[in-house]
Formats: C-alpha cells, sequence, structure tokens
C-alpha cells in the first residue's frame, strides 16, 4: 500500500486566488511528521512547510498553511494568494518514528501546479 | 552558507559502464540521505548515512549500488555496470542530525543520470 498518496495529477489556478493541494497518508506509528516540497522547472526541492502528528494546531509559514485532519489521515497544503512563482511541483512526505533508523522521507508522486495570470 | 552541493550536474554513459556521484553536504550535517527521482517512480529512498556509517541502506536497488561517506562529509554514490532503467536524477540531501522527527531535509540540486 502507498504510504503517501497524491491523486491530483494536475492543478490550475488563477493568479491570487487560493488553492489547496490533497495528500493522505498511511502509518501504523503514533509519531510521525509530514512535509511539503516545492520542486520548481528548475529542479531543486524547496522545503515548505511541517506538521508533526502530536502537533495540536495546523501549521503555518507565511502564505502556506497545512489542514491537518488526523483521524481521515489527510495533510492538505494550502496555498493562499497564489503567485506566478508558485507553479511548480509539490510533493508531500511523511517521517515515521523518532528514532534515527526511521529517518528517510517517503515522498508521494507528485502534484503540477499552474498559475494562469 | 553553503548549501548542498552534487557533482556532475549531468552525467551521460553507456550501458555497463560504472558512475560516480559526489554529494557535499551542508557542513556540520551529520546526517545525508541519497534519493532517486524518475519519471516512473516519483521519488525514492536509496541510502541514510549517520556519520560515516549507514543505518538504513533499504533502498538500494541492487547490488551494482553502493554508497560511502567518509570523515562525515563528502558521500559517493556508486552504480556499477549500469542499466538503461538506471536512467534518474540522483539527489542528495543533509540534515542537522537526523534523529529528530521535525529535521528539515536541505536537498542539493541532483546529479541527472543517462544511460544510453
Amino acid at each position: 500500500a502507498q504510504k503517501i498518496t497524491q491523486t491530483q495529477p494536475g492543478m490550475f489556478v488563477q493568479e491570487k486566488e487560493a488553492v489547496t493541494l490533497d495528500c493522505t497518508y498511511d502509518t501504523s506509528d503514533q509519531s510521525y511528521g509530514l512535509f511539503w516540497y516545492k520542486q520548481p522547472s528548475s529542479g531543486e526541492m524547496i522545503f515548505l512547510i511541517y506538521q508533526g502528528s502530536y502537533d495540536e494546531q495546523n501549521a503555518t509559514e507565511g502564505r502556506y498553511s497545512l489542514n491537518f485532519q488526523k483521524a481521515r489521515k489527510s495533510a492538505n497544503l494550502v496555498i493562499s494568494a497564489s503567485q506566478l512563482g508558485d507553479s511548480a511541483m509539490y510533493f508531500c512526505a511523511m517521517r515515521e518514528g523518532s528514532t534515527g533508523a526511521n529517518s528517510k522521507l517517503t515522498f508521494g508522486k507528485g502534484i503540477t501546479l499552474s498559475v494562469r495570470p | 552558507g553553503a548549501g548542498v552541493s552534487q557533482s556532475p550536474s549531468n552525467k551521460v554513459t553507456e550501458k555497463g559502464k560504472d558512475v560516480e556521484l559526489r554529494c557535499d553536504p551542508i557542513s556540520g550535517h551529520t546526517a545525508l540521505y541519497w534519493y532517486r527521482q524518475s519519471l516512473g517512480q516519483g521519488l525514492e529512498f536509496l541510502i541514510y548515512f549517520q556519520g560515516n556509517s549507514a543505518p538504513d541502506k533499504s533502498g538500494l536497488p541492487s547490488d551494482r549500488f553502493s554508497a560511502e561517506r567518509t570523515g562525515g562529509s563528502v558521500s559517493t554514490l556508486t552504480i556499477q555496470r549500469t542499466q538503461q532503467e538506471d536512467s534518474a536524477v540522483y539527489l542528495c540531501a543533509s540534515s542537522p542530525l537526523g534523529v529528530v522527527l521535525q529535521e528539515t531535509q536541505y536537498f542539493g540540486p541532483g546529479t541527472r543520470l543517462l544511460v544510453l
């Protein structure tokens, strides 16, 4: 079974509008962390936002916020006031457990976001 | 400060040849990771280093793949007898400790490998 599922193949949003990128995850660990990364066409992976499984509040970082619904195992990224520079591939990732042996990130297949002027 | 660097940025090789990919992590970062990004498979974990040792090699796809890290710094990923299915972007990442759940991994620009 896939640990991270991102089913939206491609998303379009009008500049200045908000957009939600979906991510569901699967884990039996009680302690885990969820990450979102952005990958522009240049190829570098840019960290956006983190949500821990024990965090009671949804994470926010500037125009990025995370809609974390633990019971549904979803961690959707919300981008407010979209800008042309937000056009990129977006990856949801998970780290399970809190020990070094589980340090790797497991990534979803990504979502392509295109912002229209 | 300097970020994660990788070399070469692009590598074209012939099937059956060996290749070495290099990663220079952020100075002082204890943890180092290799991932592979290919069109059909997305981003896949390959190996994780804590210092010079590799507690997790579970993602290496075959015994043609190996990696080492020396001096707690530079890492080399070696692919022997390359196959066309090895064509991908190989990404390296580092993080300060590796054992903290919320720790961000910082990625390098990747090495784009093409096996003809």
